[in-house]
């Protein structure tokens, strides 16, 4: 079946690189995507790597993909207390042009 | 920049009242989306539509309806409301109707937070 999974908590300190990491089990995924939702918001669109590439970088924000492994990941670089939030991994399964599968989300805390 | 708008933030009902949550967005969007997010649930898809006056059933869509009677505007509707609907329910939008796969990322609005006494 689908499904997304993500360590519940990171804490980095300010100025550090924070690495978020998230697998999946639909091999057959198009596009994969972060998400990002600060407290009492709705989901702001981070970033999205289509399943052909290997990695995507967007300023401080780099998306790694490995498929053989099922496994995606976000960098974020010189991390600051703005970062605090909670980050979502998402998939889109093959069969499937408009369902977005969710992974539970990682908090990040960024400590001054 | 796409924007989806939601257009209460927070509200508080009565068990057993109909409940509108109403969803407006800019950007000639073909799907629109409901989801209900929850503490240790994430985000579940209650209802999609690919097109005007068309709609889909998601993971969750009882007790719920949804009107979508111009492109841009997604209604979800609680029949009756009951206190397990208490929740913070997310409509999202993207680019491309039911059969495309050239996938488009989805677009979150603000969310309503929904308190039902």
């Amino acid at each position: 079946g689908e499904d997304v999974e993500q360590s519940l908590f990171l804490s980095v300190r300010e100025g550090d690189s924070s690495v978020i990491n998230c697998t999946y089990t639909d091999s057959s995924s198009t596009y994969l995507y972060w998400y990002k939702q600060e407290p009492g918001a709705g989901l702001q669109l981070l970033t999205y790597i289509f399943s052909n590439m290997d990695m995507k970088q967007d300023q401080r924000l780099t998306v790694l993909l490995n498929k053989k492994d099922k496994h995606l990941s976000l960098r974020i670089a010189d991390t600051q207390t703005g970062d605090s939030a909670i980050y979502f991994c998402a998939e889109t399964p093959m069969d499937s042009s408009y369902k977005l599968i969710f992974g539970s989300g990682t908090r990040l805390l960024v400590r001054p | 920049d796409v924007k989806v708008t939601q257009s209460s933030r927070y509200l508080v009902k009565r068990t057993g009242e109909k409940v509108f949550l109403e969803c407006v967005q800019d950007m000639d969007h073909e799907n629109m989306f409901w989801y209900r997010q929850d503490p240790g649930l994430g985000l579940r898809l209650i209802y999609f539509s690919y097109d005007v006056k068309m709609k889909e059933k998601g993971d969750i869509p009882e007790g719920y309806s949804v009107s979508r009677e111009k492109k841009e505007r997604f209604s979800l509707i609680l029949e009756s409301a009951s206190t397990n609907q208490t929740s913070m329910y997310l409509c999202a939008s993207s680019f491309g109707g039911r059969d495309t796969y050239s996938n488009q990322p989805q677009h979150f609005g603000d969310g309503t937070r929904l308190s039902i006494l």
